[in-house]
């Protein structure tokens, strides 16, 4: 069973601080993806890493996939009250259509 | 991507009884899935919704209690069976549409009283 340990549980910050949220495990994934949750709705996809090492951005966030696509960052700079959420790391294994998801990172930034 | 449409958005059961949550999607999938998920949690994944054939469950999860139907590529069906309030959470359906990536549904807030 693959496993995915995804850290801090629960993030409060300030308006326009910077944090970064992890997602490790010791198994490899082969994509890995971060989601967005509110309350009342389902999870959002914000993007998919499928090569090791990849970085991608989207627009004050940025996302790292490790070399060895065993963890992935998500880091985000100036954080806003619009960032307030539930944050979801999921991994894909190899071959396997099935995602096992991290226990999320509840962020509160407050104005 | 595939937009799915998750119905009811939320219910309130008496114990005993059974609920039949319905998720369609805007067009043809290949896979489906059920989740649970206690609110600010994690997800769970419940079962592989297989079309033309049963489910597949994850361990602690089973067909008497949690039925799936699947009869298209469009649809699916989670029924929660003789509902305990151990069963008040959130189901979610998922679909992966190959290059689409997965999609949710907005969940379905399940109360047991």
């Amino acid at each position: 069973t693959q496993l995915l340990e995804q850290s801090p549980q629960f993030l409060s910050i300030q308006e326009g601080e910077n944090l970064t949220v992890y997602c490790n495990s010791s198994s490899v994934f082969s994509s890995l993806q971060w989601y967005r949750q509110e309350p009342g709705e389902g999870p959002v996809l914000l993007v998919t890493v499928v090569t090791g090492g990849e970085v991608k951005k989207l627009k004050r966030l940025t996302f790292q996939f490790g070399d060895a696509r065993k963890d992935s960052s998500l880091h985000i700079t100036a954080a806003q009250p619009g960032d307030t959420g539930l944050y979801l790391c999921a991994g894909a294994g190899a071959g396997s259509y099935q995602l096992t998801f991290g226990k999320g990172t509840k962020l509160s930034v407050i104005p | 991507s595939a937009v799915i449409s998750q119905k009811p958005s939320r219910d309130i059961c008496q114990r005993g009884t059974s609920l039949t949550i319905q998720c369609q999607v805007d067009s043809q999938v290949t896979m489906m899935f059920w989740y649970r998920q206690q609110p600010g949690q994690s997800l769970t994944l419940i079962a592989t919704a297989n079309q033309g054939s049963e489910a597949t469950y994850e361990s602690g999860f089973v067909i008497d209690k949690f039925p799936i139907s699947r009869p298209n590529l469009t649809f699916s069906t989670l029924t929660v069976s003789n509902m305990s309030p151990e069963d008040s959470s959130i189901y979610l359906c998922s679909a992966w549409a190959g290059a689409g990536g997965y999609t949710f549904g907005s969940g379905t807030r399940l109360t047991v009283v």
